[in-house]
């Protein structure tokens, strides 16, 4: 079955950290560029971080450079983001998908004090 | 990092044609077409077509897309009750190296 399930969200204070995860199977994992995507509140999609199929070049949208980090292991078909110095601006569902592929059913991180 | 443009909302009756655009530039949507994702309220997004306007399996030929120049389109043909939902668009753009979205278009089915 072609999936992806994210996991690791909850429920953080602000200036804290969190580490995502994402399991993939059934697309050949190992030879896509993946990315994390996030969906505020009724809000719409934005994507934050990429990697590329073998992890040797990562990119971000402006906002979370410096304080989100992503990576992956190919030899465990997963993709992880850690999340550094968190904002209550970071509240969101958090999904990893290579976008034109599968998603999951994403991760609610929410950032609160 | 500059988004695509999708109109916020379209109406349009039961069993009519809808025609949802996105519109980008020579570095997204001019360069590769968009992907297409279907999400309904509380739910995660569903992909309807890849960046070569194909369908993935099991996504109904009642959706189709394409793309001239800067502006890639989704029709819907034969509205149903269940195509109600909320469409994003998304390229890849080359000088960014990232994934942009459009700010969705909320359909709705009279």
């Amino acid at each position: 079955e072609v999936q992806v399930v994210e996991s690791g969200g909850g429920l953080v204070q602000p200036g804290g950290s969190l580490r995502l995860s994402c399991a993939g199977s059934g697309f050949g994992f190992s030879s896509h560029w993946m990315s994390w995507v996030r969906q505020a509140p009724g809000k719409g999609l934005e994507w934050v971080a990429n990697i590329e199929d073998d992890g040797s070049q990562q990119y971000y949208v402006d906002s979370v450079k410096g304080r989100f980090t992503i990576s992956r292991d190919n030899t465990k078909n997963s993709l992880y983001l850690h999340l550094n110095s968190l904002r209550v601006e970071d509240t969101a569902v958090y999904y990893c998908s290579p976008v034109d592929g599968p998603w999951g059913q994403g991760t609610l991180v929410t950032v609160s004090s | 990092q500059a988004g695509l443009t999708q109109p916020p909302s379209v109406s349009k009756d039961l069993r009519q044609t809808a025609t949802l655009t996105c519109t980008g530039n020579s570095n997204n949507v001019g360069h590769q077409g968009p992907v297409w994702l279907q999400q309904h309220q509380g739910h995660p997004p569903k992909l309807l077509s890849y960046r070569n306007n194909d369908r993935p399996s099991g996504i109904s030929e009642r959706f189709s897309a394409s793309r001239s120049g800067n502006t890639a389109s989704l029709t819907i043909t034969g509205l149903q009750p269940e195509d109600e939902a909320d469409y994003y668009c998304s390229a890849w753009d080359s000088s960014l190296n990232a994934w942009v979205f459009g700010g969705g278009t909320k359909l709705t089915v009279l």
